[in-house]
């Protein structure tokens, strides 16, 4: 089975500063990665995903994640916040032989002014 | 193109009541998830169509979640006998197929309150 973990439910960040969110998987079979973005009364939307190419994900909204298999991380940064990325993110893990995405608790991301 | 649509968008129920909350994927899609999310927590998995038929039902947590796609395209969530525990927010997904890597489109969701 394939799980993630997001630690730190809520993260403050000022505005232009890095946004980092962290995000570990476990899986017995390579992964796929995804980051997903929800904002209030929306859906929930995909930032990025990794699927086996590239290690370095670049997605929407200056959003970019690093696979690292040595560390089974795949962390979340952008590299100036807007108050615009107020929101929840998701990490969430897929494995080979199955659709279902395991989802992280989510990270509720508060830009300070 | 329009999204994932699902209706209605909060519904409230009593103990022991039925539901149906629905889902029309985006055209064309021919791959159909469901998932639940309580209140902080991340959405959790409860069944995959393929076309009409559920490809993983893994998730569903007993026999009174029941799930149907008859016609490959609009798919009801049924919850029977509903308890409290059932409420969540009920999220409804569609992909073009079945490949892994597919992105997944999430609709707004249901918010099914059992009081």
């Amino acid at each position: 089975a394939q799980s993630v973990t997001q630690l730190g439910s809520h993260v403050s960040v000022s505005e232009g500063a890095l946004v980092l969110l962290r995000c570990n998987y476990s899986s017995s079979v390579p992964p796929y990665l995804f980051w997903y973005v929800q904002y209030p009364n929306q859906g929930l939307q995909l930032l990025l995903k990794y699927t086996s190419a590239a290690t370095l994900v670049k997605g929407i909204n200056g959003f970019e994640a690093e696979f690292k298999k040595s560390e089974t991380s795949f962390h979340l940064t952008k590299p100036s916040a807007h108050m615009s990325d107020a929101a929840e993110y998701f990490c969430a893990v897929s494995g080979r032989g199955n659709n279902r995405l395991a989802f992280g608790k989510g990270n509720q991301v508060v830009v300070i002014p | 193109g329009a999204g994932v649509s699902q209706t209605p968008s909060n519904k409230v129920t009593e103990k022991g009541k039925y539901v149906e909350l629905r889902c029309d994927p985006i055209s064309g899609h021919t791959a159909l998830y469901w998932y639940r999310q309580s209140l902080g927590q991340g959405p959790e998995f409860l069944i995959y169509f393929q076309g009409t038929g559920a490809a993983d039902d893994s998730g569903l947590p007993n026999d009174r979640f029941f799930a149907v796609r008859p016609e490959g395209s609009v798919s009801t969530l049924k919850i029977q006998r509903t308890e409290r525990g059932d409420s969540a927010v009920y999220l409804c997904a569609s992909s073009s197929t079945s490949s892994l890597t597919d992105t997944q489109y999430f609709g707004p969701g249901t918010r099914l309150t059992v009081l």
